[in-house]
């Protein structure tokens, strides 16, 4: 079955305590990119990733990392959490393309505390 | 820059009603236009897009939208409302710049009433 795959769900650490989200996709999706929903907001792109190795910044970027080592694999990375990035997080693949479909996971809502 | 305004953060119909879930649009070069939707508890699935070619855009689930650029508009209609379609419903462009980002608007919540 084709899918975008998040783990944890669920989480909720202190400030300060460095934390890694992962999501993996097996569509063989070139891109993938994080988001973040909070209400009233939407959805905001925190980084995409075009390719294995290429990663940049989308409107959100400040006090997360990414890498892309593997074309399946894109982690989101909180060095320090901070209460502000209380959120329920969404990582996304889709084929290279302006019309082509996103496929989102399942989401990760997280609390720092 | 990109944006999109979906007007009505929350909107109500009765069951068997005309559901009418509005969204425009502002993009500087030909848009890419999606509407999702988000059950409780899950991610976004798309329901329909439109990439240039009929401008009368037929989904899952008996919805539709329709292309307007002179209104600037992507409006998502279904003649009937069911139980079932109590979500919150987001509509997305992609378009200008390199980057190939969803621009999403900030979501209307449909509740379906018996």
């Amino acid at each position: 079955e084709a899918q975008v795959t998040q783990n944890p769900r669920y989480l909720i650490t202190v400030t300060g305590k460095k934390l890694t989200v992962t999501c993996s996709q097996n569509m063989n999706h070139e891109y993938m990119s994080w988001y973040r929903q909070d209400p009233g907001l939407g959805l905001r792109q925190i980084y995409y990733s075009m390719n294995v190795e290429v990663t940049d910044k989308g409107d959100v970027p400040e006090g997360y990392k990414v890498s892309r080592k593997e074309k399946r694999n894109f982690p989101l990375i909180l060095e320090s959490p901070s209460p502000n990035q209380t959120s329920l997080y969404f990582c996304a693949s889709k084929q290279r393309g302006m019309g082509t479909e996103a496929f989102f996971g399942q989401g990760t809502r997280l609390t720092v505390v | 820059a990109q944006s999109v305004t979906q007007l009505g953060s929350h909107v109500s119909v009765s069951e068997g009603a005309l559901v009418l879930l509005r969204c425009n649009y502002s993009s500087s070069v030909p848009p890419y236009l999606f509407w999702y939707v988000q059950y409780p508890n899950q991610g976004l699935q798309l329901l329909l897009k439109y990439t240039s070619a009929a401008t009368l855009v037929k989904g899952i689930n008996g919805f539709e939208a329709e292309f307007k650029k002179s209104e600037t508009s992507f409006h998502l209609t279904k003649p009937s409302a069911h139980m079932s379609d109590a979500a919150e419903y987001f509509c997305a462009v992609i378009g200008e710049g390199g980057s190939e980002k969803l621009v999403f608007g900030k979501g209307t919540k449909l509740t379906v009433n018996p």
